[in-house]
């Protein structure tokens, strides 16, 4: 069974460039989540969507923004890009059913590798 | 509020010994989950160990342990016999469980192990 798989691996971007993340869930997992991992802030939750909806969502601005295809697949993306957004992006993805939380084990992808100049 | 703490910022060790990831955590509900995850440095961040607050019970496998103590909110993690594969930064997260399904991991700073051969 595939893993979580996270595109592209490795992107340069320059201040003020908007970037999409592309993610795509193990197969029959319905909720994806995303998390920015920088040295000084650590790993920090961006959001997760369920059945294409967001259902949570992290302390980042509005400049972060996410979503998730019918197939759940899902996209983020940054606009107007700060040096401080360098980081690795990590997706992850999980059954996310309600009422059974047994099978809301995240598992993650390789990340991608943001870097902004 | 939520938090994990994780004293000790690198750890390094002899093949063969024994080693011990602390890891202290916060939270208010009664009801939560605490996890393990593995990150080699090809950046993906591999599940390990998933406990839920009301099962205290230690769990072994293999060459790792995890003891789980709720009077001192601690869930320590020991690798018996380490190995220089097991050289990587072993995180530590706390989940909260409201309504079901919740996929906010709140992660601690991380331990770097290293295992010298």
């Amino acid at each position: 069974k595939a893993g979580v798989t996270q595109t592209p691996r490795y992107l340069i971007k320059t201040r003020g460039q908007q970037v999409t993340l592309s993610c795509s869930p193990i197969s029959g997992h319905r909720s994806v989540s995303w998390y920015q991992q920088t040295p000084g802030q650590g790993l920090q939750f961006l959001f997760e969507y369920f059945s294409e909806t967001q259902r949570n969502k992290g302390n980042f601005p509005g400049r972060f923004s996410g979503r998730q295809f019918s197939n759940s697949r899902s996209e983020m993306n940054v606009s107007t890009l700060e040096l401080g957004d360098s980081a690795l992006y990590l997706c992850a993805s999980s059954l996310g059913t309600s009422g059974d939380i047994a099978k809301n084990i995240q598992y993650f992808g390789a990340g991608t590798r943001l870097s902004v100049l | 509020a939520q938090k994990v703490t994780q004293a000790q910022t690198e750890i390094s060790v002899v093949e063969k010994e024994d080693v011990t990831l602390d890891c202290v955590y916060e939270t208010r509900d009664t009801t939560y989950y605490l996890f393990w995850y593995k990150q080699p440095p090809s950046g993906e961040l591999v599940f390990l160990i998933r406990r839920n607050s009301f099962d205290e019970q230690n769990e072994i496998s293999g060459r790792y342990s995890w003891n789980f103590q709720k009077s001192t909110s601690s869930f320590n993690f020991t690798i018996t016999a380490s190995q220089v594969v097991d050289s990587a930064v072993y995180f530590c997260a706390l989940s909260e469980a409201r309504g079901g399904a919740t996929n906010k991991l709140i992660f601690g700073t991380g331990t770097l192990l290293a295992v010298q051969p």
